[in-house]
C-alpha cells in the first residue's frame, strides 16, 4: 500500500513548545504533502516535499523528507494553541491520486 | 478566489434511501476527487476525475456508489440504498491539473448520517 502512516497518533504540547510528528510509507514516491484539518473542516495543505528534495520550511514548518527510510517529519516551531488540529500526510506514487495516512492529532495548551 | 464548494453541508437521510452530494471546484481545476472520512479515521479515496478523461473508479466502495462530472465542473456523487456503515463525511477536492506536484484544495465535506 502507498499509505503513508502518521506517528504519533496524538500529540500534547504546551503553547511555545515544538511539535514534532513523522509519516513512514512502504513504496517509492514521487512526492509527500502535509495537510492541517481543523475540526469539522476540510483539509488544508501545507507543504509538499518532492522525492529529490530532502528539506523545506514555509514559516514555523519545517519537512524533512529521507527517502532511504522512507519517512517524513513536520517540525512545527513554537506553537500557538490554534495550530490545534490534524495533521495528514499524502503519499504520491505512481498515481496521481494521494492517499492519506490516519493522521496526527495535535493539541496545544494555551 | 472561491475555494471548492460542496452542498449539503450535512445530510440525514433514512436507510434504503438515495442521496446526491454536490461538489462545485475551484473554476479552471481539471482534476477533482472524492474521498470518504469516517469518525476519527483518514481519507479513504473514492473516485478521482481528470478531464475529460475516463474517471478512476477504483476506490468506490460497492455498486451502490456512483460519481459523475461534466467536463470541468460541478461533480455529484450518488449513494443508492444508503446504509449506516455510509455514515462519513464525504470530501471534494480539486487541483489544477494532472501534475504529480499539484496540491488539493479541499471544500469543507458534506457529513452524511443514515438512521
Amino acid at each position: 500500500s502507498q499509505q503513508g502512516e502518521e506517528d504519533p497518533q496524538a500529540l500534547s504540547i504546551q503553547e511555545g513548545e515544538n511539535a514534532t510528528m513523522n509519516c513512514s510509507y512502504k513504496t517509492s514516491i514521487n512526492n509527500l504533502q502535509w495537510y492541517r484539518q481543523n475540526s469539522g473542516r476540510g483539509l488544508v495543505h501545507l507543504i509538499l516535499i518532492r522525492s529529490n528534495e530532502r528539506e523545506k520550511h514555509s514559516g514555523r514548518l519545517r519537512v524533512t523528507l529521507d527517502t532511504s527510510k522512507k519517512s517524513s517529519s513536520l517540525l512545527i516551531t513554537a506553537s500557538r494553541a490554534a495550530d490545534t488540529a490534524s495533521y495528514f500526510c499524502a503519499i504520491s506514487g505512481g498515481s496521481y491520486i494521494p492517499t492519506f495516512g490516519r493522521g496526527t492529532s495535535l493539541i496545544v495548551h494555551p | 478566489g472561491a475555494g471548492v464548494s460542496q452542498s449539503p453541508s450535512n445530510k440525514v437521510t433514512e436507510k434504503g434511501k438515495d442521496v446526491e452530494l454536490r461538489c462545485d471546484p475551484i473554476s479552471g481545476h481539471t482534476a477533482l476527487y472524492w474521498y470518504r472520512q469516517r469518525l476519527g479515521q483518514g481519507l479513504e479515496f473514492l473516485i478521482y476525475f481528470q478531464g475529460n478523461s475516463a474517471p478512476d473508479k477504483s476506490g468506490l466502495p460497492s455498486d451502490r456508489f456512483s460519481a459523475e462530472r461534466t467536463g470541468e465542473s460541478v461533480s455529484t456523487l450518488t449513494i443508492q440504498r444508503t446504509q449506516q456503515e455510509d455514515s462519513a463525511v464525504y470530501l471534494c477536492a480539486s487541483s489544477p491539473g494532472s501534475s504529480y506536484n499539484s496540491p488539493l484544495h479541499f471544500g469543507n465535506g458534506t457529513r452524511l448520517t443514515v438512521t
